[in-house]
């Protein structure tokens, strides 16, 4: 079974709006990375946090990590009608594969 | 610097027939990796090279198979195909960090794959 789930599964918002996404997992990892993918196409990183990270910012993007819940935030603030998106979690630990959750499809509405 | 390239990036098959997917990494990353994407079931891991090597490999059946050549460029192979084997087929590569490879991925655009 997959390793990380996101929540909520669909989001849809005004731009403008923040939008908030929710990653749990269920083993150790050294990190956990968020991916974006639009339509059909490839997965784009967005940022990474180590496991002895607990919060990380990059541009509009804000992202938390508790280990102890084993779970993760992405914020996106100030939304834009180009951050429609799926946005995925994935995690790894040490010598193991990636696993990507199910994903969020986010929309925004202009 | 290029990104990761995939080809073909469609293709049509009918069930039996098989087909081998190639993925160029970005110049200099020795490591590679596909996934399968479905609606249904995600972004499912299939396996993973460095240097030739398999390192990990995800729960599929030996229809599918990989390599990797010395180049770093490598290629999946389905054979007898299923309807269920339709799918995007994403690859990506990455540099390894002192060895553990827990750095972030490359994607190409995917191969989508649909079998009649």
């Amino acid at each position: 079974s997959q390793q990380g789930e996101e929540d909520p599964q669909a989001l849809s918002i005004q731009e403008g709006e923040n939008a908030t996404m929710n990653c749990s997992y269920k083993t150790s990892i050294n990190n956990l990375q968020w991916y974006r993918q639009n339509s059909g196409r490839g997965l784009v990183h967005l940022i990474l946090i180590r496991s002895n990270e607990r919060e990380k910012h990059s541009g509009r993007l804000r992202v938390t990590l508790d280990t102890s819940k084993k779970s993760s935030s992405l914020l996106i603030t100030a939304s834009r009608a180009a951050d429609t998106a799926s946005y995925f979690c994935a995690t790894r630990n040490y010598g193991q594969n990636f696993v990507f959750g199910p994903g969020t499809r986010l929309s925004v509405l202009p | 610097k290029a990104g990761v390239t995939q080809t073909p990036r469609y293709l049509i098959k009918t069930r039996g027939q098989q087909v081998t997917l190639s993925c160029s990494p970005i110049s200099g990353h020795r490591s590679v990796s596909w996934y399968q994407q479905t609606p249904g079931q995600g972004l499912q891991f299939l396996f993973e090279y460095f240097s030739e090597t398999q390192r990990n490999k995800g729960n599929f059946p030996g229809r599918f198979s990989g390599r990797q050549f010395s180049n770093s460029r490598s290629e999946m192979n389905v054979s007898t195909l299923e309807l269920g084997d339709s799918a995007l087929y994403l690859c990506a590569s990455s540099w390894p960090l002192r060895g553990t490879n827990t750095g972030e991925l490359f994607f190409g655009e995917g191969s989508r794959l649909t079998v009649l």
